[in-house]
């Protein structure tokens, strides 16, 4: 059971480079979710997605796009690489109903010089 | 929009001695209150959860009490040990699924 599986768990980005992060889960969850966390801090919210079709804004969306076409994939890209989105990226899911547990991947530690 | 505050940011308890985490939210539409851990590298991972009917709940060393009319929740862990020893995160779940965290709290359990 693999659960929610993120690629790279690495990268190096040049500035002004561009890259997609991918998420995938194979659990049937309706809700996917990006957050980034940077070192000694929070998880912040960046995109959210409750369904194949459907994405929105969470609290730090700048310099980030997501797509959902199908229930199992959620890839997270961003387009201009910042020193400002050196950070660990954990993508999340959950079924339809609110009141249950996030399964979060295994993380990607992004750095961009 | 939701915003969590979670207090303290660092904890530092002796083995078997107990430890207490707060966190405060901000919408009242807030139903869902989960706490993570988060081991060095790791994934953070549920640990507990608590329904906004619901105003305490246990699972063996570890509690968690909700205040709705105060909309503050805690996490309590009793004699703990040194495999507690993580970030724990607070969490609030209101309208629209979003999962909004607290900052985190790092516990460091002292043998």
């Amino acid at each position: 059971n693999a659960g929610v599986t993120q690629t790279p768990k690495f990268r190096i980005l040049k500035i002004g480079q561009s890259m997609t992060l991918q998420c995938a889960q194979d659990m049937n969850h309706n809700y996917m979710y990006w957050y980034r966390q940077d070192p000694g801090m929070g998880l912040k919210l960046i995109y959210y997605s409750v369904g194949a079709g459907i994405t929105d804004k969470g609290e730090v969306p700048n310099g980030y796009n997501v797509s959902r076409s199908t229930t199992e994939d959620f890839p997270l890209r961003l387009e201009l690489a910042a020193p400002s989105q050196t950070s660990v990226y954990f993508c999340a899911s959950n079924i339809m109903e609110m009141n249950t547990e996030a399964f979060f991947g295994q993380g990607t530690r992004l750095t961009v010089v | 929009g939701e915003n969590v505050e979670q207090h303290p940011s660092t904890l530092s308890v002796q083995e078997g001695d107990s430890a207490v985490i707060k966190c405060t939210y901000s919408d009242s539409a807030s139903n869902y209150f989960p706490w993570y851990k988060q081991e060095l590298g790791k994934r953070p991972q549920l640990i507990i959860d608590i329904r906004s009917n619901v105003g305490e709940k246990k699972d063996q060393r570890i509690a968690v009490t909700l205040n709705k009319t105060a909309k503050h929740f805690s996490l309590h862990i009793t004699e703990t040990q040194p495999e507690d020893s993580a970030v724990y995160f607070c969490a609030a779940k209101a309208a629209g699924n979003k999962l909004t965290f607290g900052g985190g709290t790092r516990v460091l359990v002292k043998p």
